[in-house]
């Protein structure tokens, strides 16, 4: 079984400062997804990423995906208030007629105005 | 696009009674539908993995009997908790997921408590 493991598991900032969330597996993905979650309600896709080395920029957040796909990193620049919320990446491992997603156990991000 | 939505938001039962979720997919079709448990401050907990027409497969230690998954169309799934109990309360929410079978879009959850 696949296990992803998630640095830091909480993280409080005051805003305007930049972040880093890191995500790792000793196994290799066939993509990974990032999630944003906010209280009461469901996961919200942020990103897939699918090749190694890869980078994504989403606004003020900028993904990276491993060279051997084991690893992902998702890093804040001047983090706002809005971007509270719990942080998911989730790998997905491929199977016959569906890609299983394994998640891991989050990061928790609060930021301070 | 790829909205998915899940009935009822929150729902409060007495032990011993059954309860259903629905989960929909509004805009696309859904080749697989995931349903999933969440504990306050945890990560999601997958509990089974359903694809329309077929039976579900439900994960190790998640009893079938007691959590029926339904996948009757492309666009609607539904989970029945049978026989509540006071330690079924929590947090469900349903995933769907349509070409891009890697891609999984979230309904709101449903919060169960069970009196």
């Amino acid at each position: 079984t696949q296990l992803l493991e998630q640095s830091p598991q909480f993280l409080s900032i005051q805003e305007g400062e930049n972040l880093t969330v890191y995500c790792n597996s000793s196994s290799v993905f066939s993509s990974l997804q990032w999630y944003r979650q906010e209280p009461g309600e469901g996961p919200v896709l942020l990103v897939t990423v699918v090749t190694g080395g890869e980078v994504k920029k989403l606004k003020r957040l900028t993904f990276q995906f491993g060279d051997a796909r084991k690893d992902s990193s998702l890093h804040i620049t001047a983090a706002q208030p809005g971007d509270t919320g719990l942080y998911l990446c989730a790998g997905a491992e491929m199977k016959t007629s569906y890609d299983k997603v394994i998640f891991g156990p989050g990061t928790s991000l609060s930021v301070i105005p | 696009g790829a909205v998915v939505s899940q009935h009822p938001s929150w729902v409060i039962c007495k032990s011993g009674t059954s309860v259903k979720i629905e989960c929909r997919s509004l805009d696309f079709q859904a080749t697989t539908m995931f349903w999933y448990r969440q504990f306050p401050k945890q990560s999601l907990m997958l509990m089974a993995t359903s694809n329309e027409g077929s039976k579900a497969t439900y994960e190790q230690g998640v009893e079938k009997d007691k959590f029926l998954i339904n996948h009757a169309s492309l666009t609607l799934s539904t989970l029945t908790v049978t026989s509540a109990h006071p330690e079924d309360s929590s947090f469900y929410i349903c995933s769907a997921s349509g070409t891009n079978s890697y891609e999984q879009y979230f309904g709101p959850g449903t919060r169960l408590t069970v009196t």
